[in-house]
C-alpha cells in the first residue's frame, strides 16, 4: 500500500530565506507526483505536477523534482514571502487506478 | 463560474440525519473526484466520475456513502444515517480530461460536522 510522508509537519522561517519541502513515498509505480497549497478554510490549489518520466518543474519561486527509484520529491521555494504562508501537501497517482495517495502535508509559516 | 463550486459550505447535522452534499464542476470536465479530509490531514479519496460513469468508488468507507453524477456535470455525495465519525471536510475537484494528465481543481469543500 503506498504511504506518502511529508517532514517536516511543520517550518518557521524569515521572510527571504529559500527553503525545501521534503515528500517521500513507497511505491514508485506512480503515474505523477503534484504538489498542492491549502489555505486556512480553502480547497486546495495545484502548484506543479510533475510525470513520472520527468526530473522537475519549474513555476516561479518554485521548483519541484521528483526522484521516483528513491521515492522522493522536494518543493524548492526561493525568496519566501508572508503570502507563502500555507500547508503544502504533496501526492502521488498511482499507475493502477484513479486515486490520488496524500501526505499530510507541511504547515509553513513566513515570519515578516 | 470560474471554478469548481460547493455546496453547501458549512452542514451541521444530527447523528442518524442524511446529508446531500453537492459539487458544481468546471464547465466542460471530464474528470470528478471526490475526496474527504480530516482536521491536520492529507485528504483521502472517495470516489472517481469520468463524465457520467462512476469508475471507481473503492474509497467509499461504507454502504451509507452514495455519490451520482447522473449527467456528467454536477455531482452529488449523499450520506445516510450520518454518524460522528463522517464529520470532516469533503472536498470535490475537476480535471479537464482524464484524471492522470491534467491538475486538478478543486473547491472549497463543505465542512461537515455531525453532533
Amino acid at each position: 500500500k503506498q504511504e506518502v510522508t511529508q517532514i517536516p509537519a511543520a517550518l518557521s522561517v524569515p521572510e527571504g530565506e529559500n527553503l525545501v519541502l521534503n515528500c517521500s513515498f513507497t511505491d514508485s509505480a506512480i503515474y505523477n507526483l503534484q504538489w498542492f497549497r491549502q489555505d486556512p478554510g480553502k480547497g486546495l490549489t495545484s502548484l506543479l505536477l510533475i510525470q513520472s518520466s520527468q526530473r522537475e518543474q519549474t513555476s516561479g519561486r518554485l521548483n519541484a523534482s521528483l526522484d521516483k527509484s528513491s521515492g522522493r520529491s522536494t518543493l524548492y521555494i526561493a525568496a519566501s514571502q508572508p503570502g507563502d504562508s500555507a500547508t503544502y501537501l504533496c501526492a502521488v497517482f498511482m499507475d493502477s487506478n484513479y486515486q490520488l495517495i496524500w501526505g499530510a502535508g507541511t504547515k509553513l509559516i513566513i515570519k515578516p | 463560474g470560474a471554478g469548481v463550486s460547493q455546496s453547501p459550505r458549512y452542514k451541521v447535522a444530527k447523528r442518524g440525519q442524511d446529508v446531500a452534499l453537492r459539487c458544481d464542476p468546471i464547465s466542460g470536465h471530464v474528470s470528478l473526484f471526490w475526496y474527504q479530509q480530516a482536521l491536520g490531514q492529507g485528504p483521502e479519496f472517495l470516489t472517481y466520475f469520468q463524465n457520467e460513469a462512476q469508475l471507481d468508488k473503492s474509497g467509499l468507507p461504507s454502504d451509507r456513502f452514495f455519490a451520482e453524477r447522473p449527467e456528467g456535470s454536477v455531482s452529488t455525495l449523499k450520506i445516510q444515517r450520518t454518524q460522528q465519525e463522517d464529520s470532516a471536510v469533503y472536498l470535490c475537484a475537476s480535471s479537464p480530461r482524464g484524471p492522470h494528465n491534467s491538475p486538478l481543481h478543486f473547491g472549497n469543500g463543505t465542512r461537515l460536522t455531525v453532533t
